[in-house]
Parts: structure tokens; sequence; C-alpha cells
């Protein structure tokens, strides 16, 4: 199993350029998250979706979108960057609502 | 109101000592659960160990073990016998559900730096 698998590593982007960062996970979870971590802080929740079909969001959602047409993806699109979103995005997946979530390695973004 | 509350930025410890990292909550959902992850420089996030909030006896891992103080809401993790790949930042977490709408907060982590 490759777990939680993210695409790119890294990323800049110029100020208003769009892009959808890639999350997919092979452990048929049905919970899955999109975290923001900003440097010397702790993560913050974007996103999530509670199966195919159906996102929530977390406590930061503003600049971005979501959706999950299958179990395994659940990509985050950024559609104007702004500098705001330079920050390390984590994307996560686990069995239940109260069961230890599985951390994809990250994704780096710059927006300048 | 901060949910998640760490208040060590920063810890320097020797190897071999236990180590206690400390996290308060708020919440008033009668059902929650407490979380801890390690991140090391590399950048990942590794679950380390879980508590629900109805468990009766306090989570234990292998080296980590959580002191679970309902009353105080507090829940520390405990490293025992540290390790030089102990090193790295330790996030405490809680899931509680407000409105319906589970989600999961964490603290602003701890730096945890172990002294050969």
């Amino acid at each position: 199993n490759a777990g939680v698998t993210q695409t790119p590593k890294f990323r800049i982007l110029k100020i208003g350029q769009s892009m959808t960062l890639q999350c997919t996970q092979d452990m048929n979870h049905n919970y899955m998250y999109w975290y923001r971590q900003d440097p010397g802080m702790g993560l913050k929740l974007i996103y999530y979706s509670v199966g195919a079909g159906i996102t929530d969001k977390g406590e930061v959602p503003n600049g971005y979108n979501v959706s999950r047409s299958t179990t395994e993806d659940f990509p985050l699109r950024l559609e104007l960057a702004a500098p705001s979103q330079t920050s390390v995005y984590f994307c996560a997946s686990s069995y239940s609502i109260s069961g230890e979530q599985y951390f994809g390695p990250g994704t780096r973004l710059t927006v300048t | 109101a901060q949910k998640i509350t760490q208040t060590q930025p920063g810890m320097f410890v020797q190897e071999k000592e236990a180590v206690t990292l400390d996290c308060t909550y708020d919440t008033s959902d009668p059902s929650y659960g407490l979380f801890w992850y390690k991140q090391p420089s590399s950048g990942e996030m590794i679950f380390l160990i879980y508590q629900g909030s109805y468990d009766q006896q306090n989570a234990t891992e292998g080296r980590y073990s959580l002191n679970f103080q309902k009353a105080r809401k507090s829940a520390n993790l405990v490293i025992s016998a540290s390790q030089l790949g102990d090193s790295a930042m330790y996030f405490c977490a809680m899931r509680d559900a407000n409105f319906g709408n589970e989600k999961l907060t964490f603290g602003t982590g701890t730096r945890l730096t172990i002294i050969p």
C-alpha cells in the first residue's frame, strides 16, 4: 500500500494563478481531509469529506475548493492564488471520524 | 478561545531520560478524542497515540503513554527512555463535534530536542 500520496511536492505560483493539489489514498478510507501548516504553527483544517460526493468546510476554507468524485481522490483547488496561501498543504485520510489520520508527505506551495 | 494549548514551545532533554509534553484542551462536547502526532524535520506527520474521552484507562503505545486527566482537561504525552530519533515537533490535537461538524484541531506544537 502506498498510503496517502500527494503531488506535486513543491510548487511556486504567481499571484492570481490557479492550481490543483492532488491527493490519493489506497486504504479505502471514507474520510479525507486537507490541512495547511503555516511556519511555526499547527495544522488548520481547510476542507474535509466523509465520503464520495460529500464535502464540508473546515476552519479556513476561503480561497479553496474541493471535490470528491471517488473514494480514492480528494483534490484541492486554488483558483486565484494569493501570497497568504503560501504554506505547506497536507492531505490525510482515516477509516472513521474518530480514527487516526494518515497523512501524505505534504506539498510546499509558495505564492509570489 | 484556544481549544488546544501547548505551553512549551521548545524542550531539551538528555538522552534516555523520560519527557512529558504538556497539552490542555477546552471543549463542551462530552464525546471527544485526543491525538498526538510527531513531525520530524523531514516534514511528515506521524500518528503516535489516541485517547477517547470515555476511555477508562490511559492510552499506551510502546514508549509513548498519554497521561489523561479529564477533570483538569489535560492530555500530556509521556515518552519514556528518550532516543535521539525522538527529536521532532510534537502536536496535540483534539476531535470534537461542534454542531455536527467533527474536525481535528491542532495545538501550536512543542519542539523536542534530545541531547546525547
